[in-house]
């Protein structure tokens, strides 16, 4: 398909265990983002790539938490020693524009994974 | 301090009939972009419609329309001719322009049903 593709959607892991979630952006977008979503509540901004520059990780919630997207393509989001609060939907979004100038370049989501920690 | 407050956690609408979605912000910056998002249960965020801070217009796609107030930082989503399709949580969303950097900051969200 030509969205924002995300694998896997559901991931159920011990705590503890590392997890690893994939990206596929859209082909030729430059910019790409990761949120993270708890239950009942709206996206919060993880970090953002523009092309395999990691321009802005300040919303990582701590050095568990590893983005890379080394080739400009598609990017990992790992979690090291995941805890129960890591348990929420990552997104995934992509935009073709670099530094989303004019203001109203939209981004384009994929579905998400939902990691849950038991 | 919340950057962006959705105060309905929930709504009912009648099908066929216009509903509004409350959403205030609190931006210093002078340039600032407001967004509207749909996430259906299937887990994808929809962009629906943005206003920019110095738009003098109200923007509008199709049936949805952004109530923006800027004295008041209050940026409503109004849908009119509600489709049972429509039922979905809604984000408010604002990116700020000069100090936001790259990330959009999004509200708690509305969930919206619609009643046939």
């Amino acid at each position: 398909g030509a969205g924002v593709s995300q694998s896997p959607r559901y991931k159920v892991a011990k705590r503890g265990q590392d997890v690893a979630l994939r990206c596929d952006p859209i082909s030729g977008h430059v910019s790409l983002f990761w949120y993270q979503q708890a239950l009942g509540q709206g996206p919060e901004f993880l970090t953002y790539f523009q092309n395999e520059a990691q321009l802005d990780k300040s919303g990582l919630p701590s050095d568990r938490f590893f983005a890379e997207r080394p080739e400009g393509s598609v990017s990992t989001l790992k979690i090291q020693r995941t805890q129960q609060e890591d348990s929420a939907v990552y997104l995934c979004a992509s935009s073709f524009r670099r530094v989303l100038e004019p203001m109203n370049t939209e981004a384009f989501f994929g579905q998400g994974t939902r990691l849950t920690v038991v | 301090a919340q950057k962006i407050t959705q105060t309905q956690p929930g709504m009912f609408v009648q099908e066929k009939e216009a509903v509004t979605l409350d959403c205030t912000y609190d931006t210093s910056d002078q340039s600032y972009g407001l967004f509207w998002y749909k996430q259906p249960s299937s887990g994808e965020m929809i962009f629906l419609i943005y206003q920019g801070s110095y738009d003098e217009q109200n923007a509008t796609e199709g049936r949805y329309s952004l109530n923006f107030q800027k004295a008041r930082k209050s940026a409503n989503l109004v849908i009119s001719a509600s489709q049972l399709g429509d039922s979905a949580m809604y984000f408010c969303a604002m990116r700020e322009g000069r100090t936001g950097g790259f990330k959009t900051i999004f509200g708690a969200g509305t969930r919206l049903f619609v009643k046939a």
